[in-house]
């Protein structure tokens, strides 16, 4: 069935550091591929997303690109801020239906040092 | 404008009780779903509406969960008997169905249910 694997946290890195999350995905035909951030004492919310092969989804200086041929969807950000410290969750749903659940990775815990 | 609302934000409940988590989705949302995140991992999908029909309930753990939709707008999730392993965020999320690719879903505060 479909899965996402992510990196586990928790990753702390300092201020104004280059960000890399991976997250590599198993799915049958085309799914959307998303990054969802959830900031502490907050709800889940949807970072960026890419709905086919090569897309590129880019939110808040985030990005991600969909690449089908090694199965990834990595996050990056090139530099870092207090305020990014959050869990960040991949996720895909989905190939051929219009709303379908989302299968979600296990979370990575982000700490930014000042 | 609002986003989506659930409620209590809060709940603790003695092994063996029943309770009941309610979703007020985005006016105008055809879809809405239910996700169990336990602590530390994330959110599971448990069950699928499209207006009122229950499409897919195939992540619902056990006989003891059941969610409702009656009028196609506020859902209502029930666990009877709640046991110690049901502790988790409740997360409810809506989409706007389009035609096209899979829709964003906008995902509510989560109730946390504690079973004591």
């Amino acid at each position: 069935g479909n899965s996402v694997t992510q990196m586990e946290g928790p990753v702390t890195l300092s201020e104004e550091a280059f960000l890399t999350i991976n997250c590599t995905y198993t799915a049958t035909g085309y799914p959307s591929l998303f990054w969802y951030v959830q900031y502490p004492g907050e709800g889940l919310q949807l970072l960026l997303k890419a709905t086919k092969a090569d897309d590129k989804g880019s939110n808040k200086g985030f990005e991600a690109t969909y690449r089908k041929e090694t199965t990834s969807f990595h996050l990056e950000k090139g530099s870092v801020q207090v305020s990014d410290s959050a869990v960040y969750f991949c996720a895909l749903s989905g190939s051929y239906s219009s709303a379908s659940k989302i299968i979600f990775g296990s979370g990575t815990r982000l700490s930014i040092r000042p | 404008g609002a986003g989506v609302s659930q409620s209590p934000r809060y709940k603790v409940a003695k092994r063996g009780q029943d309770v009941a988590l309610r979703c007020d989705p985005i006016s105008g949302h055809v879809s809405l779903f239910w996700y169990q995140q336990a602590l530390g991992q994330g959110p599971e999908f448990l069950t699928y509406f499209q207006n009122e029909a229950q499409l897919d309930k195939s992540g619902l753990p056990s006989d003891r969960f059941f969610a409702e939709r009656p009028e196609g707008s506020v859902s209502t999730l029930k666990i009877q008997r709640t046991q110690q392993e049901d502790s988790a965020v409740y997360l409810c999320a809506s989409s706007l169905v389009s035609s096209g690719s899979p829709d964003t879903q906008y995902f509510g505060p989560g109730t946390r249910l504690t079973v004591l």
